[in-house]
């Protein structure tokens, strides 16, 4: 079936630092997929998409290619602030199959 | 206020209780989710609902009832809550029927302790 597969966390780093948090799918066809972030305290929300092969999702300064041909959906930023410290979720169409979730904990 | 509310914010019950989990959205999505939020599980989806008076089981369903009379809720009911129901539970919806974005709104959850 269907699955999401995400690097285990923790994950810290220190401000300004690189990031990347790897994701890799298995599915039928060519799914949309999803990045969602869940602050402290707070529900989940949409961080960044993208709908087909090449396609590049971005949003606060955060990015994500689907490549098709690695199955993968790596998030990457660029540098990285206290304020991005969160659960980042990857998942796959009409999120219905979820990863584990990778906390990132960034360090002043 | 518009958006998706859940409730309570925290509950703590006892072993063998019944406990309802309440979950509202004012923008008449179709799609409706119930998660649960365990360490080392991620999000696990429990049932979900397509329309009014439509659900069906996700991953986890054993031990919970949902009902959709109405649109725009969708409670979760554990009919006799066990210790492993400790959890922190989400609500969702989504307006991907009328859309096809298939983006979900999440309420703030539920954390529930069943002692």
């Amino acid at each position: 079936g269907d699955s999401v597969t995400q690097m285990e966390g923790p994950v810290t780093l220190s401000e300004e630092a690189f990031l990347t948090i790897n994701c890799t799918y298995t599915a039928t066809g060519y799914p949309s997929l999803f990045w969602y972030v869940q602050y402290p305290g707070e529900g989940l929300q949409l961080l960044l998409k993208a709908t087909k092969a090449d396609d590049k999702g971005s949003n606060k300064g955060f990015e994500a290619t689907y490549r098709k041909e690695t199955t993968s959906f790596h998030l990457e930023k660029g540098s990285v602030q206290v304020s991005d410290s969160a659960v980042y979720f990857c998942a796959l169409p009409f999120a219905l199959i979820w990863g584990a979730g990778t906390k990132l904990i960034i360090k002043p | 206020d518009a958006g998706i509310t859940q409730s309570p914010r925290y509950k703590i019950t006892e072993t063998g209780r019944q406990v309802t989990l309440m979950c509202h959205q004012t923008w008449s999505h179709s799609y409706m989710f119930w998660y649960r939020q365990d360490l080392g599980h991620g999000l696990r989806l429990i049932y979900y609902s397509a329309a009014a008076d439509i659900t069906d089981k996700g991953e986890v369903p054993d031990g919970y009832v949902v009902s959709r009379s109405k649109t725009e809720n969708f409670p979760l009911t554990l009919e006799s809550a066990t210790r492993s129901q400790t959890s922190v539970y989400f609500c969702a919806s989504s307006d991907i029927a009328r859309t096809s974005n298939e983006k979900l709104f999440f309420g703030s959850g539920t954390q529930l302790s069943v002692l």
